[in-house]
C-alpha cells in the first residue's frame, strides 16, 4: 500500500524553541495533507488541511501563527511548531490522500513532541 | 455537522470469539466510511473502507464491515478474534467535505 513517511519521530525541545515536522508521500502524488493532534487516550483532532502550493486551511481554534504548515511540493508538506510551550506536547501525525486512489488516507507514523 | 460516534470505549472478548467494534455515523451526502487500527505510539493502518457497492466490506487482517444505511452503522467484525487483533480502532467519515472525521477510538483487548 501507500507510504507516508513521517521524521522525525521523538523530538524533544526546550520551550521557547521552534520543531518542524516533515510529512513525505513517498509512491504518489498528494495535492492534499492532513494534521491530525492526537492527546493521549483521545481521538484525532484535525488541525489544518495542507494544499499544495497555497495556504493551509485552519481549524477552528488552532492558530495559524502558531502551526505553520508549508505544502511546497506534491510530496511533502511540513509543520512547524512556533515558540513551543509544554501545553504543546503531544502526538502529530500527518496523513495524505493518492490523488488517483480510492479515496483513503494514509497515515504517517506519528511524531511525539515533548517540550521541556 | 458531521459526527463519528464509537459507543464503546472498550471491548474485551476471548481469543477465538467473534468480535464486534460498533460505529454510528452523521455526514451530509453519501458517506465515505472507514477503519484504521492504531498500535501504541504509531500512526494508523487503513483496515477498509465503504464507499459504494456491496454493503458487506471484507479488509485487511480478517476484519469486515457492515454498511448499514438505515441505522448509519459501520460495525467492524471479525469471526475469530486474536490476540494480536488487540489494539485502538477508529472509525472515520467524511461525506459533502474533503474532511475526515474521526470517532473517540475503541480498544480492543483480546484476552488469551
Amino acid at each position: 500500500g501507500a507510504v507516508v513517511s513521517q521524521h522525525p519521530s521523538r523530538v524533544i525541545c526546550k520551550s521557547g524553541t521552534s520543531v518542524k515536522i516533515e510529512c513525505r508521500s513517498l509512491d504518489f502524488q498528494a495535492t492534499t495533507m492532513f494534521w491530525y493532534r492526537q492527546f493521549p487516550k483521545q481521538s484525532l483532532m484535525l488541525m489544518a488541511t495542507s494544499n499544495e502550493g497555497s495556504k493551509a486551511t485552519y481549524e477552528q481554534g488552532v492558530e495559524k501563527d502558531k502551526f505553520l504548515i508549508n505544502h511546497a511540493s506534491l510530496t511533502l508538506s511540513t509543520l512547524t511548531v512556533t515558540s513551543a510551550h509544554p501545553e504543546d506536547s503531544s502526538f502529530y501525525i500527518c496523513s495524505a490522500r493518492n490523488s488517483q486512489g480510492g479515496g483513503e488516507l494514509f497515515f504517517g507514523e506519528g511524531s511525539r513532541l515533548t517540550v521541556l | 455537522a458531521q459526527s463519528v460516534a464509537q459507543p464503546e470505549d472498550q471491548v474485551n472478548v476471548a481469543e477465538g470469539n467473534p468480535l464486534t467494534v460498533k460505529c454510528t455515523y452523521s455526514v451530509s451526502g453519501n458517506p465515505y466510511l472507514f477503519w484504521y487500527v492504531q498500535y501504541p505510539n504509531r500512526g494508523l493502518q487503513f483496515l477498509l473502507k465503504y464507499i459504494t457497492g456491496d454493503n458487506l466490506v471484507k479488509g485487511s487482517y480478517g476484519f469486515e464491515a457492515e454498511f448499514n444505511k438505515s441505522q448509519t452503522s459501520f460495525h467492524l467484525k471479525k469471526p475469530s478474534a486474536l490476540v494480536s487483533d488487540s489494539a485502538l480502532y477508529f472509525c472515520a467519515a467524511g461525506g459533502a467535505t474533503n474532511k475526515l472525521i474521526f470517532g473517540t477510538g475503541t480498544l480492543l483487548a483480546v484476552q488469551p
